[in-house]
């Protein structure tokens, strides 16, 4: 079984809202990441997770916050978005022997008005 | 740094053609190289893998070889159906040494048509 989950499917916000997104595996896998991807171009990385501890950001702005509670639960807590941070938001996972493999969620579609 | 460069699409194909969506990549050290398929409205699925040289992934149909000699990932499918229509990305991944967790590179993406 190969399966991440995420939700929210879909998200509306507005600019002065907090909301956040909730990925989930149970494959046993210990890196996780966030991606954001613009219509008709490939995923960019965010956040990586390793056991839990933030190991990658990538200038992330300080309005998307990443947070790791265990294993098996990755968050995207946002807050004061922009409308340009309307996109789909893909969490991934890779196993700790195969780490070089990562096997994506169906995405989040945020929009922000 | 590394990077990865796929033919530019739009392709456009009638069901039952030929398909080839061409791939190369720069990259130092030993890359594992993959393909990723994205339907409309979904998310990235992985399609095939190889992690070495002269390794062959496959799956439902398609299939990639990896040629370190040409730096190259091509992915052909004989046969193409309607349902194939979707964005094709190509990408190569390392683990930096001392880490468990892989740092994809992406190509551009190819979008694929498939009419009846």
């Amino acid at each position: 079984d190969t399966e991440v989950t995420q939700t929210p499917k879909h998200l509306v916000m507005g600019m002065t809202n907090k909301k956040s997104l909730k990925c989930e595996q149970h494959m046993g896998h210990r890196a996780m990441y966030w991606y954001k991807q613009k219509a008709k171009k490939p995923p960019e990385l965010m956040f990586v997770y390793s056991y839990e501890k933030l190991s990658i950001n990538e200038s992330v702005p300080s309005r998307f916050s990443p947070e790791c509670p265990n294993s098996s639960l990755l968050n995207l807590h946002l807050h004061a978005l922009q409308p340009e941070d309307s996109a789909l938001y893909l969490c991934a996972s890779s196993q700790p022997s195969r780490s070089e493999t990562q096997y994506f969620g169906p995405g989040t579609r945020l929009l922000v008005l | 740094g590394d990077s990865v460069t796929q033919m530019e699409g739009p392709v456009t194909l009638s069901e039952e053609a030929f398909l080839t969506i061409n791939c190369t990549y720069t990259a130092t050290g030993y890359p594992s190289l993959f393909w990723y398929v994205q339907y409309p409205g979904e998310g990235l699925q992985l399609l095939l893998k190889a992690t070495k040289a002269d390794d062959k992934g496959s799956n439902k149909g398609f299939e990639a070889t990896y040629r370190k000699e040409t730096t190259s990932f091509h992915l052909e499918k004989g046969s193409v159906q309607v349902s194939d229509s979707a964005v094709y990305f190509c990408a190569l991944s390392k683990v930096a040494g001392g880490t468990s967790y892989g740092k994809l590179t992406f190509g551009q993406g190819t979008i694929l048509t498939v009419h009846p």
